[in-house]
Order: structure tokens, then C-alpha cells, then sequence
């Protein structure tokens, strides 16, 4: 079946670093791939997503490229603020619906 | 205007009762979610609905039941809560069967079995 697997975290960085949370994925078909941000006590909320191979997501500084020949689809930000601080899940969906979401990255960022 | 919004939002109840969650979406999407979320971040899919039909039960035990009387709305009910049930529920909704669509989250409501 599907899945998603992401780098464990917590991820711990000083303001203004750079930023890599990989994620990859195993699939049958080409899955539709998206990166979701949790920031404490609220829902996910949609971060950026690529349909098709090779397509890049950007928003907000982000950017993840959707690779099909490494199944994998790591998100990155040249430099990071404090108020990116959540947790970042990477998820796959199908054409049936179906959402499958690897289990959350947590991110610090310090002043 | 919240897109999908799920009451309530923290709930603290005696092991052994009943609970509802009630979910509904008002951004015109065919199919609707309960994830559960547990202590460690990790997001699992319960159910799925179209248009008010189950679409997906990932072997949830009977004491759950969604129910869905339009396909705006969709609430879960979980009967004799146990301890293991705490944790944070997730109602979500996407437009029917289209690989360029995401899922739209709720805000979460936090149960706590004591």
C-alpha cells in the first residue's frame, strides 16, 4: 500500500538557517504530494503541493520539487524565522481520496 | 468564515461514556474525514465519506460510528470511551476523486478519557 516517511524530528535550528525535512514515499500510480504545517493547538493547514513529477510547490519561502525518480519530495527554506516553528507533515494522496501523511517533523527555530 | 469547522473543541470525559464530535465544511466538497491523532504527532485515517456514503473505515473498532446526514456534514460518536481513546480528532474535507486536491483540516478536537 501507500506511505510516507519523513525525517524524524525534532529539527533544531538557529534563526536564518537553512532548512531541509525530507520526505519520501512509496506508491502504486503517481501520487498527488503535499506539504501540511501544524502550528501548536491549531489544524493542518496546506503548505504547498505538486501534482505531477517534476513540478515544484513554493509558499511562503518554502519549496519541495516532486521527484519521481527518487520517490521523494523534501521540503526546503534558505532561512528560517522563529515563526516557523510547528510541525511539518509531508503527506501523499491518491485518486481515490485518500491521504496518507508521514509523522510530523517537528521544527524549533531560536532567536 | 471557517471552512471546516468541528465542535468542540476540548472535550474531558469519564471512561465508560458516550461522546459526540460534530463536523461540518461549508466549502461545497463531496467527501469528508475523521483522523485521529495520537500523542506522538502521528495522523491516522479513520473514516472517509462521499456524499454520504462510506468510502473508507480503517479497522476502527464498533465503539466508533460517524454518521453523516448531508454531505456537509459529519460527526463521529464513540461509544464507552476507553483511556487509549484520548487524543486529538481531525475532521477534514477535499472535493470528490481529483489528484489536485488537498485536504482542508478543522481545528481539532482534543479528547481526554480520565
Amino acid at each position: 500500500g501507500n506511505s510516507v516517511t519523513q525525517m524524524e524530528g525534532p529539527v533544531t535550528l538557529s534563526e536564518e538557517a537553512f532548512l531541509t525535512i525530507n520526505c519520501t514515499y512509496t506508491a502504486t500510480g503517481y501520487p498527488s504530494l503535499f506539504w501540511y504545517v501544524q502550528y501548536p493547538g491549531e489544524g493542518l493547514q496546506l503548505l504547498l503541493k505538486a501534482t505531477k513529477a517534476d513540478d515544484k510547490g513554493s509558499n511562503k519561502g518554502f519549496e519541495a520539487t516532486y521527484r519521481k525518480e527518487t520517490t521523494s519530495f523534501h521540503l526546503e527554506k534558505g532561512s528560517v524565522q522563529v515563526s516557523d516553528s510547528a510541525v511539518y507533515f509531508c503527506a501523499a494522496g491518491d485518486n481515490f481520496n485518500k491521504f496518507y501523511f508521514g509523522s510530523g517533523t517537528k521544527l524549533n527555530v531560536k532567536p | 468564515d471557517t471552512a471546516v469547522s468541528q465542535t468542540p473543541k476540548y472535550l474531558v470525559t469519564q471512561m465508560g461514556n458516550d461522546k459526540s464530535i460534530k463536523c461540518e465544511q461549508n466549502l461545497g466538497h463531496d467527501t469528508m474525514y475523521w483522523y485521529k491523532q495520537d500523542s506522538k504527532k502521528f495522523l491516522k485515517i479513520m473514516f472517509s465519506y462521499n456524499n454520504k456514503e462510506l468510502i473508507i473505515n480503517e479497522t476502527v473498532p464498533n465503539r466508533f460510528s460517524p454518521k453523516s446526514p448531508d454531505k456537509a456534514h459529519l460527526n463521529l460518536h464513540i461509544n464507552s470511551l476507553e483511556l487509549g481513546d484520548s487524543a486529538v480528532y481531525f475532521c477534514a474535507s477535499s472535493q470528490e476523486y481529483s489528484l489536485n486536491t488537498e485536504a482542508f483540516f478543522g481545528q481539532g478536537t482534543r479528547l481526554t478519557v480520565v
